[in-house]
């Protein structure tokens, strides 16, 4: 059975730090590029990161180049996003999403709120 | 970047109506996908490559479409389908969603 089992959000102060975890099982990961959506509280879907299978290639919104970083750990099945320079505006359910075209299996989410 | 326009934001319907979900484009896309989500959950894939159901979706869910304009129906609403529909594109990047389509009961 696939799984995906997000980890590491929590409560941030603005400019802060945090990185998620991504904990993939049930399938052979290294053979899938990976993704990481988010979506603010009563808000649609956001499109945040792509790293491809191996890790050379990698996409960000603009909303978030330059401040987060997506990486993955094929030996661990494990992605990750690192986020820093945190904002407000960066509150959301995180979720990590496995595909290239269509996402076809989502882990739970975890939640990251930014506040003071 | 692809704008993907959802319409309408809200239905209300019934139990076994049937339905028709649109998402259109601001320009042209090669390949279109649905998700549904409801609350409190990921979002689940239901439809790619704008027509083809995932694995395990029944057959009331059916999408077309291409282009700029394409369609989510669902044949006879049951009450596990009210929920929050997407929109997604894949064939140009980025990838782009849609702002969703929330089926209500009535």
């Amino acid at each position: 059975e696939v799984q995906l089992v997000e980890s590491g959000g929590g409560l941030v102060q603005p400019g802060g730090s945090l990185r998620l975890s991504c904990a993939a099982s049930g399938f052979t990961f290294n053979t899938f590029p990976m993704n990481w959506v988010r979506q603010a509280p009563g808000k649609g879907l956001d499109y945040i990161s792509f790293i491809s299978r191996y890790g050379d290639d990698i996409y960000y919104a603009d909303s978030v180049k330059g401040r987060f970083t997506i990486s993955r750990d094929n030996a661990k099945n494990s992605l990750y996003l690192q986020m820093n320079s945190l904002r407000a505006e960066d509150t959301a359910v995180y979720y990590c999403a496995r595909g290239d075209r269509e996402f076809d299996f989502w882990g739970q989410g975890t939640l990251v709120t930014v506040s003071s | 970047e692809i704008v993907l326009t959802q319409s309408p934001g809200t239905l209300s319907l019934s139990p076994g109506e049937r339905t028709t979900l649109s998402c259109r484009a601001s320009q042209s896309v090669s390949k279109l996908v649905w998700y549904q989500q409801k609350p409190g959950q990921a979002p689940r894939l239901l439809i790619s490559g704008a027509s083809i159901r995932a694995t395990g979706i029944p057959d009331r869910f059916s999408g077309s479409g291409s282009g700029t304009d394409f369609t989510l129906t669902i044949s006879r609403l049951e009450p596990e389908d009210f929920a929050v529909y997407y929109c997604q594109q894949y064939g140009n990047s980025p990838r782009t969603f849609g702002q969703g389509t929330k089926v209500e009961i009535k």
